[in-house]
């Protein structure tokens, strides 16, 4: 069964601070990573990972994958309030099209204080 | 403009009655998904459908149904036999290689 645990569960920062996200995952047959950003209402998709050591890069947020120990994080510097939302990690699962079944982590919450 | 639209926002439910979740789409995509979201368990897959008139059990399809008649269309029905349906659920759909996009949900709640 694919498994995918993200942490912290909750984090509670101020702005300016820089952030770091973890995503582990476990899956047959993997394909991709995908980091979407949650505030309230719809996930809004920020990044796809599929090679180990690459950055992908959209303004203050980046990502990387490690395949070799199978994780990725999520950064976030000079954080500001409107980065506060549930940030979900999630990995295509075994059997399903590239961008298929999603298994998803728990999600991390964070909250920027000003 | 194109996106994916759900109703309604909020939804109650008596004891021992079905309710169905709308979930429209104007984006041509072929496969669409519905998904549960309970606090501290993120997304969880409740079925989906990678073209009309097909679909297939997700992790969680007990006391849940759905139907694929249009590309367009992909209605979420919520049965009585679904003993704990208070949640957030979320519609989305794909096409091809590219990230699934999200509605943005229904609040389900037992009265």
């Amino acid at each position: 069964e694919d498994k995918v645990v993200q942490s912290p569960l909750s984090l509670v920062v101020h702005e300016g601070d820089t952030v770091t996200l973890n995503c582990s995952y476990e899956v047959t047959n993997f394909r991709s990573l995908l980091w979407y950003k949650q505030e309230k209402k719809a996930p809004t998709f920020l990044f796809m990972l599929t090679s180990s050591g690459i950055e992908k890069k959209s303004g203050r947020l980046s990502s990387i994958l490690d395949k070799k120990e199978l994780f990725s994080i999520l950064n976030i510097t000079a954080t500001q309030t409107g980065d506060s939302a549930v940030y979900l990690c999630a990995v295509p699962n075994a059997g399903g099209t590239s961008y298929g079944k999603l298994t998803f982590g728990q999600g991390t919450i964070l909250t920027v204080h000003p | 403009d194109g996106g994916i639209t759900q109703s309604p926002k909020y939804l109650f439910r008596k004891e021992g009655q079905n309710v169905t979740l709308s979930c429209e789409q104007n984006l041509n995509h072929d496969a669409m998904y519905w998904y549960r979201q309970d606090p501290g368990q993120g997304l969880r897959l409740i079925y989906y459908s990678q073209i009309v008139n097909d679909f297939q059990k997700g992790d969680i399809a007990e006391g849940y149904s759905v139907s694929r008649e249009k590309k367009e269309s992909f209605p979420l029905t919520v049965t009585s036999a679904q003993k704990n349906p208070t949640a957030f659920y979320l519609c989305a759909s794909s096409t091809g290689d590219q990230p699934q996009h999200f509605g943005d949900g229904t609040r389900l709640s037992i009265l």
